[in-house]
């Protein structure tokens, strides 16, 4: 099956901790996506990169950081710098190859809490 | 600044009537409009894509208008069903002098009563 896996479902961590979020996809998109979403907001973007080895800061990237090594992986890592790391991580994942190439496809998420 | 923005109240219907979601926008021309599904603790789903140049846009029980004039987009989906209930995004995409961003709106939960 394709798709985008986020590992794990649920993390806890305590402050002060780093904790690094998991992203794969097997769609061999090019361009790949984080948002976090906090209760009833909208998704806001964090990092995302539109190819290997490069990728550009969103609207909230303080406090957190990416890599893009391979095409098909893209971890977010939240630092103990971020002031509210507790929320609802999305990651997403975009063809920019094809003639469908707006459509992001999502993750399952990745449900962070830091006490 | 640009701004996208959804009904932040949820929207109520019985079964059977059509629902209508608006998503309002300003200080944006974008070239299209997409609007997502979103169901509780999961990823948003593709629903539709509409361009600046379509009026209207159908898929199934679904249809999305674009006025541009207007800056608004009105989702229906008809005939409702209380599967149909979940929180309905819609996004833009923002051009940074980079590149295009994707931009979403806060979306609208949407609650269809058997």
């Amino acid at each position: 099956d394709g798709g985008i896996t986020q590992s794990p479902k649920y993390l806890f961590r305590k402050e002060g901790q780093n904790v690094t979020l998991s992203c794969e996809q097997n769609l061999n998109h090019d361009a790949m996506y984080w948002y976090r979403q906090d209760p009833g907001q909208g998704l806001r973007l964090i990092y995302y990169s539109q190819i290997v080895n490069d990728f550009q800061k969103g609207d909230i990237a303080e406090g957190y950081s990416v890599s893009r090594e391979k095409k098909e992986s893209f971890p977010l890592t939240v630092t103990s710098a971020q002031k509210n790391p507790t929320a609802f991580y999305l990651c997403a994942s975009r063809d920019r190859s094809s003639g469908r190439s707006y459509e992001q496809y999502f993750g399952p998420g990745t449900r962070l809490t830091v006490t | 600044s640009q701004k996208i923005e959804q009904n932040s109240e949820a929207l109520n219907i019985q079964e059977g009537k059509t629902a209508t979601l608006t998503c309002n926008y300003t200080n944006y021309s974008p070239a299209y409009l997409q609007w997502y599904r979103q169901d509780p603790g999961r990823g948003p789903v593709f629903l539709l894509l509409i361009r600046e140049n379509e009026k209207e846009k159908r898929k199934e029980r679904l249809k999305v208008t674009f006025d541009t004039t207007l800056k608004q987009s009105l989702f229906h989906i008809t005939a409702s069903q209380p599967a149909d209930s979940a929180t309905y995004l819609c996004a833009l995409r923002l051009w940074t002098g980079g590149s295009y961003i994707p931009t979403f709106g806060r979306g609208t939960s949407l609650i269809v009563h058997p």
